[in-house]
């Protein structure tokens, strides 16, 4: 079945610092993919997402690509902020198999220092 | 535009009672879904709505978990008895639509549920 394999937390950082979450999936059919964030003591709230391969996905400094040949699509930010702090998700929908459905990761907690 | 609305937002309840959850998604809506999260895991889809039909409840644990969405609007989610393992953060969501668009979920902030 499907599934969404992403990188075990808690990460981390310093501000200004690299960041990268791995995210790898499993799907029988042509998902899109997303990474979802959740902010402390809020809902979850769609950070970006692709549908297609070679797709890069980006928002508020982040970015993702849609790569087929490796089922990647791993989570970039160049300098993170404090306020970047929350729990990261990524997800696919298999609209074909699934309508629309989510199937989520286990999340990725990060923390940013100043 | 007022967002997808979850009450209550806290609940504790005693194993082998009953709770019961409410959902209003953003107006206009079609698809509404109700995920249940884990401590430390992704949330996990439980039922999904079109309208006020089910499209998807294959995850729902149907012995002791019931939801309906009446009119196509609001819905609730049910669990009757509650066990210990219920304990977790259920999460409504809505979307225009579901299938070939790819329309973006909206969540609402959760209902956090403790069972002792």
């Amino acid at each position: 079945g499907n599934s969404v394999t992403q990188m075990e937390g808690p990460v981390t950082l310093s501000e200004e610092a690299f960041l990268t979450i791995n995210c790898t999936y499993t799907a029988t059919g042509y998902p899109s993919l997303f990474w979802y964030v959740q902010y402390p003591g809020e809902g979850l709230q769609l950070l970006l997402k692709a549908t297609k391969a070679d797709d890069k996905g980006s928002n508020k400094g982040f970015e993702a690509t849609y790569r087929k040949e490796t089922t990647s699509f791993h989570l970039e930010k160049g300098s993170v902020q404090v306020s970047d702090s929350a729990v990261y998700f990524c997800a696919l929908s298999d609209l074909w198999g699934s309508q629309g459905n989510l199937i989520f990761g286990k999340g990725t907690k990060l923390s940013v220092k100043p | 535009e007022a967002g997808v609305a979850q009450s209550p937002r806290y609940k504790i309840i005693e194993k082998r009672q009953s709770v019961a959850f409410w959902c209003n998604p953003i107006s206009g809506h079609a698809t509404l879904y109700w995920y249940q999260q884990i401590l430390g895991q992704g949330p996990k889809l439980l039922i999904q709505f079109q309208n006020n039909g089910v499209v998807d409840d294959s995850q729902l644990p149907k012995d002791r978990f019931s939801a309906e969405r009446l009119k196509g609007v609001d819905s609730t989610l049910k669990i009757q008895p509650a066990k210990l393992e219920d304990s977790a953060v259920y999460l409504c969501a809505s979307s225009l639509d579901s299938g070939q668009g790819a329309y973006e979920q909206y969540f609402g902030p959760g209902t956090r549920l403790t069972v002792t």
